[in-house]
């Protein structure tokens, strides 16, 4: 079945650097995709969201890039933070459905 | 906005006892989510309502497992009997559309021993 998955399960970086965090979808009807942040103990919140018309759009700190050709997400973090370490989850919708969640990442940030 | 608000946030219980988890979704949000999160199997969504329906419930587990919305600012998820593979956490989730961005609560932590 179709379903979204994550290139890498764990990802160290060193404070102040940049952080990319993947994902693969294989649902090419998907025109809607979002970014979760979860920390420990907590439940997931959202961080940034892209349309399929979209191939980039950036927030504070963030910016999401959408390859519809490859159905790759990813997520970038820049000047990665000590309250960055945390599970982060890419999301999918196509039409009128509800979220496909993926397995998550964990990034951790190394002082 | 306070958010979507659960309760309990923590629930230890014992084999075969019910529980009962509750949720009020974000005023406005049309649609709400219950999730059940584990290390083995992640997030997994359990059932959905649409405008207080249910509209799809393909994802919950058994029958022992229930799911009502009497009306637009109320959901509970109920286990009867509860059993030790139910310890997970289970979030509740509310946006404006089914396909929009899910507001997540806080969880509810439910251990059974």
């Amino acid at each position: 079945g179709e379903s979204v998955g994550l290139h890498l399960p764990t990802l160290s970086v060193q404070e102040g650097d940049n952080s990319i965090i993947n994902c693969a979808y294989s649902n090419s009807a998907s025109d809607y995709f979002i970014w979760y942040k979860q920390e420990s103990g907590k439940g997931p919140q959202f961080i940034i969201d892209i349309r399929s018309n979209m191939d980039k759009r950036q927030g504070q700190r963030v910016t999401v890039l959408l390859n519809k050709t490859v159905k790759h997400l990813s997520l970038q973090i820049a000047a990665t933070q000590p309250g960055d370490s945390a599970v982060y989850f890419c999301a999918e919708a196509s039409g009128n459905t509800p979220l496909v969640f993926g397995k998550g990442t964990r990034l951790s940030v190394i002082a | 906005d306070a958010g979507v608000i659960q309760s309990p946030r923590h629930e230890v219980t014992e084999m075969g006892q019910e529980v009962t988890l509750r949720c009020k979704p974000i005023s406005g949000h049309n649609s709400l989510f219950w999730y059940r999160q584990t290390m083995m199997r992640g997030l997994e969504l359990l059932i959905y309502f649409n405008n207080n329906v249910p509209i799809d419930d393909s994802g919950m587990p058994e029958d022992r497992f229930s799911a009502k919305m009497p009306n637009a600012s109320f959901s509970t998820l109920k286990i009867q009997p509860s059993e030790p593979r139910d310890s997970a956490v289970y979030f509740c989730a509310s946006s404006p559309t089914p396909d929009s961005g899910d507001i997540f609560g806080e969880g509810s932590w439910l251990t059974v021993v």
